[in-house]
Parts: structure tokens; sequence; C-alpha cells
């Protein structure tokens, strides 16, 4: 059974750092994997999408890289804002199956 | 405005009752998706549907119930043998083909008193 894991689950930066989030998954037949926003009692909103094939995905000040073979992808937050605090989920979705598997999310500050 | 809505946003139920959650699409997406989702963990998938008319379990589909009539449509019901509902329930949805990406609605809180 597919697990997906991010560490740390709270993380709290000075305005301007660049940052990276972790995501760990243990099977590493994955269809794709996708990274999502969740402000406070919000839906969740979708940030990038990778695809089995590709190494990376960037939009904006956001790049989500993709290591199959030892099973982790990173988010980079480059200049990281104030705007930019909320939870960070990672899910995975195994080439065989119909769902999307998440991890628990990173819970991110960035501090004025 | 193409997007997914979900209702009520806050909704509150006496033991015993069911209650039912409204999703709606207007996204052309042949695919939806129930999620909870509980305080500090990920999201678990309650049930989905590929198809109008079809529908399947997901990891945690006792005490749950839906319905697909039609593709813009999937309500789920919260039943009274589900012995933990109080949680934050989120619809998604998506292309069965393309890109495969999934997109999510606003979420309904649920609280049992």
């Amino acid at each position: 059974k597919q697990e997906v894991t991010q560490i740390p689950a709270a993380l709290s930066v000075p305005e301007g750092e660049n940052l990276v989030l972790n995501c760990s998954f243990t099977d590493s037949a994955i269809y794709n994997l996708q990274w999502f926003r969740q402000d406070p009692g919000k839906g969740l909103t979708s940030l990038l999408l990778i695809q089995s094939s590709q190494r990376e995905q960037t939009s904006g000040r956001l790049n989500a890289s993709l290591d199959k073979s030892s099973g982790r992808s990173t988010l980079y937050i480059a200049a990281s804002q104030p705007g930019d605090s909320a939870t960070y989920l990672c899910a995975v979705k195994l080439g065989s199956a119909r769902q999307l598997t998440f991890g628990s999310g990173t819970q991110l500050t960035v501090l004025p | 405005d193409g997007g997914i809505t979900q209702s009520p946003k806050y909704l509150f139920r006496k033991e015993g009752q069911n209650v039912t959650l409204s999703c709606e699409q207007n996204l052309n997406h042949d695919a939806m998706y129930w999620y909870r989702q509980d305080p500090g963990q990920g999201l678990r998938l309650i049930y989905y549907s590929q198809i109008v008319n079809d529908f399947q379990k997901g990891d945690i589909a006792e005490g749950y119930s839906v319905s697909r009539e039609k593709k813009e449509s999937f309500p789920l019901t919260v039943t009274s043998a589900q012995k933990n509902p109080t949680a934050f329930y989120l619809c998604a949805s998506k292309y069965t083909g393309g890109l495969d990406e999934q997109f999510f609605g606003p979420g309904t809180r649920l609280t049992v008193l």
C-alpha cells in the first residue's frame, strides 16, 4: 500500500527566504504527483502536477521536482512571502490506481 | 465562472440523523470524488465515480452513500451508521484523460452535536 510522508509537519521562516518542502512515497510505480495548497478552512488549490516521465515542473516562484527511484519529491518556494503561509499537501497516484494518496501536509508560516 | 461548488459550508447534525452534502461542477469533468479530512491529517477517499450511474467505494466508505444521476452532481449522504462523522468534507473532480489533475471544491464542515 502506498504511503506518503511529509516532514516537517510545520515550518516557520522569515520573509524572503527560499525554502524546500519534502514529500516521500513508498511505491515508486507512480503515475503522477500533485502538490496542493490549503488555506485554513478552505478547499485545496492545485499548484503543480508532475507526470512520472518528468523530473520537474515550474510555476512562478514554485518549482517541484520528482525522483521516482528514491521515492521523493520537493517543492521549492523562492523568495517566500507572508501570503505563502498555508498548508502544503502532496498526493501521489499509482499507475494502477483510480485515486490519490495524500500526505498529511506541511503547515508553512512565513513571518513578515 | 467554471468551478466546483459545495453546500452548505457548515452543517450541524444531531446524532441519529442522516445528512446530505451537495457537490456540483460545471467543468464538464467525468470523474468526481469525495474525501474526508480530519485535523492534522491528509485526505482519505470515501467514494468516487468515473461516469454517470457508476461509483466505487474508497478507503473509508462505511456509513456513507452516494449517487451519480447527473454528470454535474455527486451528493454524499452521511448516515447514522457513520460513528464519527465530524470532519471537513471535500469534493473533487477531473477529466478521466488528459493531465489527470484533480480540482477541489471549498469544502463542507460537518459537526455532530
